[in-house]
């Protein structure tokens, strides 16, 4: 079965550039989705398709994906960005979640 | 707006049974494929099962299957799990999530928790 890896935690000075990976094998050429969850709340979409933002995502949120790693970006990194983050692709009509990666902004 | 609310959860002695529920509004459900997610204590996400919009295409992750069974009533705007065999490691939160096959997850439920316990 498909695997996704992804570091346990992350951490970015307040303002800096956080980078969250997520590595699979041949992941460049699946789509990868990238979900936000804070304490107590429902995950939220905020990367789909490797590297669009929904509706209502800030701009300093985008994602790349090649080779073996996708990368979740997050610029100008502020407290409220302090989440777990998960991606996530379909592989043969199933569904995989990487392990999750906590950021924590300092 | 699009909403899904989640219901049916509480305690269940291991080897019993629970039937979950996911209301939509806010959108056609007929048009779109549904996802179960759920998240133990303290751990990640877990894809669940997936049913596609007019119930012709159903899967389920190994760790339920045979013993899940999703389904969905368009026409009450209603999406459902059925769990039997109920363990210990069955307990989490369950969201609901809206997602057509190969599309992200664009929106979810605020979870309904599932306890498995003697």
């Amino acid at each position: 079965s498909y695997e996704l890896t992804q570091p346990l935690s992350v951490s970015v000075a307040l303002g800096q550039t956080a980078r969250i990976t997520c590595g699979g094998n041949n992941i460049g050429s699946k789509n990868v989705h990238w979900y936000q969850q804070k304490p107590g709340q429902a995950p939220v979409l905020v990367i789909y398709s490797d590297s669009n933002r929904p509706s209502g995502i800030p701009e300093r949120f985008s994602g790349s994906n090649s080779g073996n790693t996708a990368t979740l970006t997050i610029s100008r990194a502020q407290a409220g960005d302090e989440a777990d983050y998960y991606c996530q692709v379909w592989d043969s009509s199933l569904v995989v979640f990487g392990g999750g990666t906590k950021l924590t902004v300092l | 707006e699009v909403q899904l609310v989640e219901s049916g959860g509480g305690l269940v002695k291991p080897g019993g049974s629970l039937r979950l529920s996911c209301a939509a509004s806010g959108f056609t459900l007929s048009s779109f494929a549904m996802n179960w997610v759920r998240q133990a204590p303290g751990k990640g996400l877990e894809w669940v099962s997936s049913i596609s919009s007019s119930s012709s295409y159903i899967y389920y992750a190994d760790s339920v299957k045979g013993r899940f069974t999703i389904s969905r009533d368009n026409a009450k705007n209603s999406l459902y799990l059925q769990m039997n065999s109920l363990r210990a490691e069955d307990t989490a939160v369950y969201y609901c999530a809206r997602g057509n096959y190969y599309d992200p997850f664009d929106y979810w439920g605020q979870g309904t928790l599932v306890t498995v316990s003697s």
